[in-house]
């Protein structure tokens, strides 16, 4: 059973400060998902990552993937308020073939900047 | 271009009582997803469907059940609902080229 893990589960910034979050996943996977869910809202997606290497930019968050490792890490760089909202890993159980099968999610972590 | 429309948005059921959750895409997706949303415990998969006709059971499917007759629709039927139940539900579609679609989500409150 895949299993992802990630943390910190809760992170409180300051402006201007950067920070990582880290995703783990027990076994191998062929995507790997970032979203952004604001309260009460669906989910955005943020970044897809494909294979061993990717990193992905879009404004103050970068993306990487470490399939070796099993790791993908969300770094924040510069954080400002509106960045404040609960980031979701999502990894993909892809068959071979490139069939896509379902997600699995982390817990999420709860990510709120202050002035 | 709709996307994945879900219905209704919000819905307070009182307990045994049943309901359907509606699910309807335009995007000719093959791979369509039911997931719950309980807060700090991310999204757990309820049932998924590769195809009209075929459904399968994922992590939490007790107290569920679907039904796929067309590409377009993936409705969830609860069944004597009860209070742990009460959770945001996500409906979803995939295909290779363009990843993972969500719907708004349908807010049940079961009391």
């Amino acid at each position: 059973e895949l299993k992802v893990e990630q943390n910190p589960l809760f992170l409180s910034m300051q402006e201007g400060k950067n920070y990582t979050i880290y995703c783990n996943y027990s076994t191998t996977s062929d995507r790997l998902y970032w979203y952004r869910q604001d309260p009460g809202k669906s989910l955005e997606s943020l970044f897809v990552l494909l294979s061993n290497g990717a990193v992905k930019q879009e404004g103050r968050l970068m993306a990487s993937l470490d399939t070796k490792a099993r790791l993908s890490t969300l770094h924040i760089t510069a954080a400002v308020h509106d960045l404040s909202a609960t980031y979701f890993c999502a990894v993909d159980m892809s068959r071979s073939g490139g069939s896509n099968y379902k997600l699995t999610f982390g817990k999420g972590t709860l990510l709120t900047v202050n002035p | 271009n709709a996307g994945v429309t879900q219905t209704p948005k919000f819905r307070i059921l009182k307990i045994g009582q049943s309901m359907t959750l509606q699910c309807a895409q335009d995007m000719n997706h093959n791979y369509m997803y039911w997931y719950r949303q309980d807060p700090g415990m991310g999204l757990k998969l309820i049932y998924y469907s590769v195809g009209a006709g075929i459904t399968d059971k994922g992590e939490v499917p007790n107290g569920y059940n679907v039904s796929r007759s067309t590409t377009e629709d993936f409705p969830l039927r609860l069944e004597l609902a009860a209070p742990s139940q009460t959770s945001v539900y996500f409906c979803a579609t995939s295909s290779w080229t363009s990843g993972y679609t969500f719907g708004s989500g349908t807010r049940l409150t079961v009391v």
